[in-house]
């Protein structure tokens, strides 16, 4: 079974200023891992998403996350936040390639984003 | 863009009474996913179904959960009989394929009084 931790269950941040939300992951499998944000009173959008390949993912809104193995981590980064960008952002974890598919949640970093 | 649509938003109900939250996936996905979050808990894994049938369910999915693809376009959750702590968000997903990243609804609020 995988299981994600959030290490930061808050994060204030002035607007332009970059923003880093922590996610490590533990799995005795290969894993896929996913970012979605939920903005307020909506549902969960996918930001990004590591399947395989290149270990650096872009995802929309100029958020990105790297894919580290050997720290078993997959942290989200956006360089320059907007107002917008405030929210609660959530890390998963799938079984990559193989049956089990569902989802596993961290439990969400609040991020506030201030002029 | 395709979406997945739950409804309603927000349903109150008495304890001990049913209640029916509805979905419709996009329309070429097969995979339909059941997810509930208690107010300041992590998202948690209800269940999965494929081909007409639950292909995973975990311990929260217990007798008084059932769910149901009636008509080939909705997805149903239904709770036999509600209990003050099944008051949560209750978030459908559907994906294309098993490893496909899953789409969200909205979510209904359940609040059980």
């Amino acid at each position: 079974a995988q299981s994600v931790t959030q290490l930061d269950s808050q994060v204030p941040v002035f607007e332009e200023a970059p923003v880093e939300l922590r996610c490590n992951y533990s799995s005795s499998v290969s894993v896929y891992l996913f970012w979605y944000v939920q903005y307020p009173n909506q549902g969960l959008q996918l930001l990004l998403k590591y399947l395989s390949g290149s270990t650096l993912v872009k995802g929309i809104n100029g958020f990105e996350a790297e894919f580290n193995k050997s720290q078993t981590s997959f942290h989200l980064r956006k360089p320059s936040v907007h107002i917008s960008d405030t929210a609660e952002y959530f890390c998963a974890v799938s079984g990559g390639g193989s049956n089990d598919y569902k989802l596993s949640f961290g439990a969400g970093t609040t991020v506030t984003v201030r002029a | 863009e395709p979406e997945v649509t739950q409804t309603p938003s927000h349903q109150v109900t008495q304890m001990g009474q049913e209640v029916i939250l509805r979905c419709v996936p996009i329309s070429n996905h097969l995979y339909f996913y059941w997810y509930r979050q208690i107010l300041g808990q992590k998202v948690e894994f209800l269940v999965s179904f494929y081909n007409n049938e639950i292909s995973e369910k975990s311990e929260i999915f217990d007798d008084q959960f059932s769910v149901e693809r009636p008509d080939g376009s909705n997805f149903t959750l239904k709770i036999r009989s509600t209990k003050l702590e099944d008051s949560a968000m209750y978030f459908c997903a559907s994906s294309a394929t098993a490893n496909s990243p899953l789409h969200f609804g909205n979510g209904t609020r359940l609040t059980v009084t």
